[in-house]
């Protein structure tokens, strides 16, 4: 099995629906991560958790909100949607310098 | 100024060639330079680090760092087709929590 598993896999949805991402891990690691990617922009942070009551702003977090609901799972909302949200979007978790990464979620906002 | 600049490419080899692929960056207080690829729908894994200056070589792959001029290369000797991918730079440090910085990643491929 995967050690990080994100669900959907794939999503369209219309503008102005909220949706969830999720993202589990079974690594144990406390740090988990939300990176969206662009093409030509790389992976781009936008939350991060150091641990369950941790929970801090990347650089593209507006219009996305986090929740950690264990050290397992943390998931990625976007409360009402907009076309310039479609992206992938990928998980990851740490316990030092190596991030792994989920299979990723790719999401278009019509 | 970005933090960390890499040429997105694409970068396009015959099978064979030797393959460059280079990053700047801003920040001095990284401390782990990294490489990670990323094959098409699937999440990016880490393939070589280094820690501080120097080179590190792992089979076909050399991956070097010089803090002095802030530049780090990745090299692939006898590229393969099986490796047409989208490499990214990536580094960090314990100031700032291990928080990653990546590139924007060169994409590459690798003719049979």
């Amino acid at each position: 099995d995967a050690d990080v598993t994100q669900t959907p896999r794939n999503r369209i949805t219309k503008t102005g629906k909220r949706i969830m991402l999720e993202c589990s891990q079974t690594k144990g690691h406390d740090r988990m991560y939300w990176y969206r990617q662009d093409p030509g922009l790389g992976l781009r942070l936008i939350y991060y958790s150091f641990d369950v009551k941790d929970i801090n702003k990347g650089e593209i977090s507006d219009g996305y909100s986090v929740s950690r609901q264990a050290q397992a799972k943390f998931s990625l909302s976007l409360e009402s949607a907009i076309p310039n949200q479609t992206a992938l979007y990928f998980c990851a978790t740490s316990d030092h310098y190596e991030q792994f990464f989920g299979p990723g979620t790719r999401l278009t906002v019509l | 100024q970005k933090e960390v600049e890499q040429d997105p490419g694409p970068l396009s080899v015959p099978e064979g060639a030797i393959v460059s692929l280079n990053c700047t960056y801003s920040n001095s207080a990284f401390q782990y330079f990294m490489w990670y690829r990323q094959y098409s729908r699937k999440g990016p894994e880490l393939l070589m680090y280094t820690y501080s200056s120097g080179n590190k070589e792992d089979g076909r792959f050399t991956a070097q760092v010089d803090k002095s001029s802030k530049y780090i290369s990745l090299f692939i000797r006898d590229s393969q087709p099986s490796d047409s991918a989208t490499y990214l730079c990536a580094m960090t440090g314990e100031t700032g929590g291990f928080k990653t910085i990546f590139g924007a990643g060169t994409r590459l491929f690798v003719k049979a």
